[in-house]
């Protein structure tokens, strides 16, 4: 059974940084991309982030990019985003998924709160 | 860049039959596969359609994709409405500049 289980969230103060694991199992986990997702209080899904299976590669959404790091550690099946410059626009639960067509798989999220 | 454009809801009543639509601005509809997701209150989304009219194991056969390219669209069908429906819809595509795209969202209710 595939698992994900974000963990990481919190407040963070504007400008601050926060880092975002995901803990994944049940599947081969060097095989394939993930993404990170978010939702902001209210509103819709926004796509951030994916990196490929091997980690080499890397995509960003506009709002994001520059500030937002995704990464991974394939050794301990475990993925990352790293959240720096943070806006209070960037508070929102964020998901971890793993990529098959879409996001095949979902975390239960993780809450980032970025306020003074 | 494309967007993808949802109604923001629908209402039915039990038994009957919703569809959500989801236009793709542009390029075809059918140059990506269409997701669908499901996601309840305080729930995290899940997959109830995948590359266009596919449902994932677990998902009941009340819940059917499509696409239509005269329309540029794609639609979700929930036949036979349950109040376990009730839930916000989203359909998900992708293009190599815009990368991965998501609809604004539909909540539908089941009155």
């Amino acid at each position: 059974e595939v698992q994900l289980l974000e963990s990481g969230g919190g407040l963070a103060q504007p400008g601050g940084s926060l880092r975002l694991s995901c803990a994944a199992s049940g599947f081969t986990f060097s095989s394939y991309a993930l993404s990170w997702v978010r939702q902001a209080p209210g509103k819709g899904l926004e796509w951030i982030s994916t990196i490929s299976g091997s980690g080499r590669d890397t995509y960003y959404a506009d709002s994001v990019k520059g500030r937002f790091a995704i990464s991974r550690d394939n050794s301990k099946s475990t993925l990352f985003l790293h959240l720096n410059n943070l806006r209070a626009e960037d508070t929102a639960v964020y998901y971890c998924a793993k990529v098959t067509t879409g996001f095949g798989y979902w975390g239960q999220g993780t809450l980032v709160t970025v306020s003074s | 860049n494309f967007i993808l454009s949802q109604p923001h809801s629908v209402s039915e009543s039990p038994g009957k039959t919703v569809t959500i639509s989801c236009t793709r601005s542009r390029d075809s509809i059918a140059s990506n596969y269409v997701q669908w997701y499901q996601q309840r209150p305080d729930s995290a989304p899940r997959t109830v359609i995948y590359e266009d009219n596919q449902r994932p194991s677990g998902v009941p056969d009340r819940f059917s994709g499509s696409i239509d390219s005269s329309s540029n669209s794609a639609s979700l069908t929930i036949s036979g409405l349950k109040t376990e429906d009730e839930a916000d819809y989203y359909c998900q595509s992708y293009d190599s500049s815009s990368l991965w795209v998501f609809g604004g969202g539909t909540k539908v209710t089941v009155l």
